[in-house]
């Protein structure tokens, strides 16, 4: 079965402090991988999509990153963290080769605290 | 992406049938329809899924009217465990990235 993990469930951080946040996905290969960003009591905000290992897309302009180096891992970064970078950040894929439009699978999230 | 309208908020006990409606009036040919639902501190998780007519699994039953342009999600006989943010979502099949564009969803609260 598929299973998707993501870590660390919290993190608290110093503001200008580097990011990292690690999503992988086993049990599927060539997954579209997301990032989403939840403020409080807010909807969630697609940050990047991922089609392929090395190709990202960026939904909003911000200060974080994304990377793909592996199949199955998405990678969340940010060189300097700002205060408004605190959030709920969520991990999703889905399987590309599907012909009708099913639903996404969603990480366990990562409750992020900028101080 | 179809843009989506749902309430902010609704209220129900428990034992009671809970009527979630989304418009969505600008839905597309192959777009569908997915509800998910979210707990506080954890990830959405999918609920149902459907096209047209009458969709219904162990969880919900979503029911689509002929245009399309709305739906509406039904929860039987809701319990405390219930309470969650529930969020309507339209997209289609087409293209290969098929992200997800969420609105503020319905906090559903239900009470003893």
């Amino acid at each position: 079965s598929q299973t998707i993990h993501q870590w660390p469930a919290t993190l608290v951080q110093p503001v200008g402090s580097p990011l990292s946040l690690e999503c992988t996905v086993e049990g599927t290969s060539n997954p579209n991988l997301y990032w989403y960003r939840q403020a409080a009591g807010r909807g969630l905000q697609l940050l990047f999509y991922s089609v392929g290992i090395g190709q990202i897309s960026s939904e909003v302009p911000q200060n974080l990153s994304a990377s793909r180096p592996q199949d199955r891992q998405f990678i969340l970064s940010s060189k300097k963290l700002l205060l408004s970078d605190s959030g709920f950040y969520l991990c999703a894929w889905r399987n590309r080769g599907d012909l009708y439009w099913d639903g996404y699978t969603f990480g366990s999230g990562t409750r992020l605290t900028v101080v | 992406l179809a843009k989506t309208t749902q309430p902010i908020s609704m209220d129900s006990y428990e034992g009671q049938e809970v009527n979630i409606t989304c418009s969505h009036n600008n839905i597309a040919t192959n777009d569908y329809i997915t509800w998910y639902q979210q707990f506080p501190s954890q990830g959405p998780r999918f609920i149902i899924q459907g096209y047209k007519t009458k969709v219904t699994n162990e969880v919900a039953s979503l029911f689509i009217p002929a245009d399309r342009k709305s739906s509406t999600l039904s929860l039987p006989r809701v319990s405390l465990s219930d309470t969650a943010v529930y969020y309507c979502l339209v997209g289609d099949h087409s293209g290969s990235a098929r992200q997800l564009t969420f609105g503020s969803g319905t906090q559903l609260t239900v009470l003893p």
